[in-house]
């Protein structure tokens, strides 16, 4: 069964400093996609970044930065340089491809991010 | 760009009566997805359809039920509400190409409250 952890409930720094939130995942499938939400206090869920298991690249777009490492089953992302509009709740999620396309997201708990002031 | 549309955005009920939620798909998405998001938990998939037949299940209780119609739009619809079915009802729709998997795109999501 798969499954993805994100071990930080909530994180609080203050505005500028970079932070890292970790994602570990388990998945018996070789084609799987992971995905990063952000929910921020409105309540909608914004897609930020998708990644297939064949693509190991990184990627950065802007202030965001995506790690995934395949031989630690992680694919972790850092904010550089945090904002205030940064704060939300920040979802890692996994699909395994057995449904021809269409299969259900497995969602992290989520990690809270808090930036200050 | 247009985005998934789901109706009502809020909607209060008693226990035991029924609900019916609504989910329009970015245009010329063709797979639909509900997800049921209690408070400060994480979204949980119910169930998905591509094309007008469902696709993938995931933990959708027997007292709920849904379809995609001819133009793609969905509903969730939901009998003898309980309490704990209070949560935000999310839809998300995404296209299909050739079985793989695309970016699911969330709509605004359903605030249910049950009383």
């Amino acid at each position: 069964a798969q499954k993805v952890t994100q071990a930080q409930t909530e994180i609080s720094v203050v505005e500028k400093e970079d932070v890292t939130l970790d994602c570990v995942y388990e998945t018996r499938d070789t084609t799987y996609y992971l995905f990063w939400y952000k929910q921020p206090p409105s309540g909608e869920l914004v897609f930020l970044i998708r990644r297939n298991s064949f693509d190991e690249q990184n990627e950065i777009s802007g202030r965001y930065s995506w790690n995934f490492q395949k031989s630690t089953s992680s694919f972790n992302f850092t904010i550089t340089a945090s904002q205030v509009v940064d704060s939300a709740v920040y979802f890692c999620a996994l699909s395994e491809a057995t449904g021809g396309g269409a299969d259900g997201l497995t969602f992290g708990k989520g990690t809270h991010l808090i930036i200050q002031p | 760009a247009a985005g998934v549309i789901q109706s009502p955005r809020h909607l209060i009920k008693e226990k035991r009566e029924t609900a019916t939620l609504k989910c329009y798909p970015i245009p010329r998405h063709d797979t639909v997805y509900w997800y049921q998001q209690g408070p400060g938990q994480d979204p949980q998939f119910l169930i998905s359809f591509y094309e007008k037949m469902q696709s993938d299940k995931g933990s959708i209780p027997d007292r709920f039920s849904a379809q995609q119609f001819s133009d793609y739009h969905s509903e969730l619809n939901m009998s003898s509400l309980e309490l704990g079915d209070s949560a935000l009802y999310f839809c998300a729709s995404s296209f299909r190409l050739a079985g793989v998997t695309d970016t699911q795109y969330f709509g605004p999501g359903t605030r249910l409250t049950v009383l």
